[in-house]
């Protein structure tokens, strides 16, 4: 399968310590964007990146978050000192730009599903 | 800024019978707009997209149609399946860029047989 991956599936964690996600894209996807669903709604956009480069990050990105796609394949999202509001499904999805067309089809992973206790 | 509206559910319904998910709009500019599906223990799938006015995406017996007086895109199923059953977000993004899609809040469907 050459979906996009996302790892770990599941993390539970005590307020106040730190994780790391992972997101592996579709082989030559070029934009990586994460976004956080939480129960009931829908998914809200955290941050984008277009290669190696972060373009753009959501005012819900607080300073706490962190996400980098250092060699422009996979991407890692880390939050420190958790809070217990922090408790979602974090989504990574990954598109191309096709030649002609005028949106980019974004494909997304199973998430992380997170809880802070 | 962006936003999408919804039908708000859950939307219980017997096979066959037909369906329709409200879904409206508000966006500068002419946005694409999507529909995507989210079926139990899976990630998130297109089901169908319309990039410009009076497009109609059509799907696996889904349809929408891209309505801009409206500013709606409606999904529509003339015989819903057990199968069907899942949840679906119209979600949009801004037309010609790689920006971010913004997502309604979801709509539960669940088809009994």
């Amino acid at each position: 399968d050459t979906g996009v991956s996302q790892d770990p599936r599941h993390k539970i964690t005590k307020r106040g310590q730190n994780v790391t996600f992972r997101c592996d894209p579709i082989s030559e996807h070029n934009r990586l964007y994460w976004y956080r669903q939480t129960l009931g709604q829908g998914p809200e956009f955290l941050t984008y990146f277009q290669n190696e480069a972060q373009l753009e990050k959501s005012r819900l990105l607080s300073d706490r978050f962190s996400a980098e796609r250092p060699k422009g394949s996979f991407s890692t999202l880390e939050i420190q000192r958790t809070e217990q509001g922090d408790s979602a499904m974090y989504l990574c999805a990954s598109s191309t730009r096709l030649a002609g067309e005028s949106y980019n089809e974004q494909f997304f992973g199973p998430g992380t599903r997170l809880t802070v206790l | 800024g962006n936003s999408v509206t919804q039908m708000e559910g859950p939307v219980t319904l017997s096979e066959e019978a037909f369906l329709t998910i409200n879904c409206t709009y508000t966006a500068t500019g002419y946005p694409s707009l999507f529909w995507y599906v989210q079926y139990p223990g899976e990630g998130l799938q297109l089901l169908l997209k319309a990039t410009k006015a009076d497009d109609k995406g059509s799907n696996k017996g889904f349809e929408a149609t891209y309505r801009k007086e409206t500013t709606s895109f409606h999904l529509e199923k003339g015989s819903v399946q057990v199968s069907d059953s899942a949840v679906y977000f119209c979600a949009l993004s801004e037309s010609g860029s790689a920006r971010q899609l913004t997502f309604g809040s979801g709509t539960q469907l669940t088809v009994l047989p």
